[in-house]
């Protein structure tokens, strides 16, 4: 079975600073897809950033980039020129490429509290 | 702007009431999910549904049940409300497309969520 760990419950940062988000799975497969997902407070969860698993490049937007190790099984957030407005909970998801087979059911860590601090 | 609508956003009821949590999407996705989340804390899939007619419970054991009659619509029952079932209901729906590097594919909207209070 697929799992998820998000190892730092909660963290800060500076306004303008950077900083790094952990996400580690377990997975026997070799065809899945990675997600962040941002949930700021009291509002609609929304996709941050998603890689392929075969996929080497790591994948950016704008200030947010990951750091993808597929053989650590490692999936870092990395947040630059951290802003008010990145505050929110962060979470880790896999899932499992419909071409693999079963069901398409997402699993998500148990996320991250990220401050941004003025 | 979301395309996933869930009403109502806020609801305080007594135990024992029936309640129903709507969802609705306007994206023509076929895959609809339901997700449990207490304040601050990770999600747990409830219930999902791959289509008109199919539903299938989720990781989390739930007293709730679901329908997909229509295709934008997915709704959450709960026939006797409790004390337990206090916590907020998320609404996630996902493209139909699995080609890889597909726009959109396997990227989850959510709606804004249902925060229900069981007195």
């Amino acid at each position: 079975a697929q799992t998820v760990t998000q190892s730092q419950p909660e963290m800060s940062v500076q306004e303008a600073e950077t900083v790094t988000l952990s996400c580690t799975y377990d997975t026997s497969e070799n065809n899945y897809y990675l997600f962040w997902y941002k949930q700021p407070p009291s509002r609609q969860m929304i996709l941050v950033i998603r890689q392929e698993a075969y996929k080497q490049q790591n994948a950016t937007e704008n200030r947010f980039s990951v750091n993808f190790q597929k053989a650590a099984k490692s999936f870092s957030l990395k947040i630059s020129d951290s802003q008010l407005g990145d505050t929110a909970m962060y979470f880790c998801a896999f899932m499992k490429s419909q071409l693999s087979g079963g069901t398409y059911k997402y699993i998500f860590g148990t996320g991250t509290r990220l401050k941004v601090l003025a | 702007e979301a395309d996933i609508y869930q009403t109502p956003r806020y609801l305080v009821i007594g135990t024992g009431k029936k309640i129903t949590l709507e969802c609705s999407q306007t994206m023509g996705h076929d895959k609809m999910y339901w997700y449990q989340q207490d304040p601050g804390m990770e999600l747990h899939l409830i219930h999902y549904s791959y289509g008109v007619n199919s539903t299938e419970k989720g990781d989390l054991s739930s007293e709730s049940t679901v329908s997909r009659i229509r295709t934008e619509h997915f709704p959450l029952t709960l026939e006797s409300a409790r004390p337990s079932h206090t916590s907020q209901y998320l609404c996630a729906s996902r493209p139909n497309g699995i080609v890889s590097g597909e726009l959109g594919a396997n990227v989850l909207t959510f709606g804004a969520g249902s925060r229900l209070t069981v007195l």
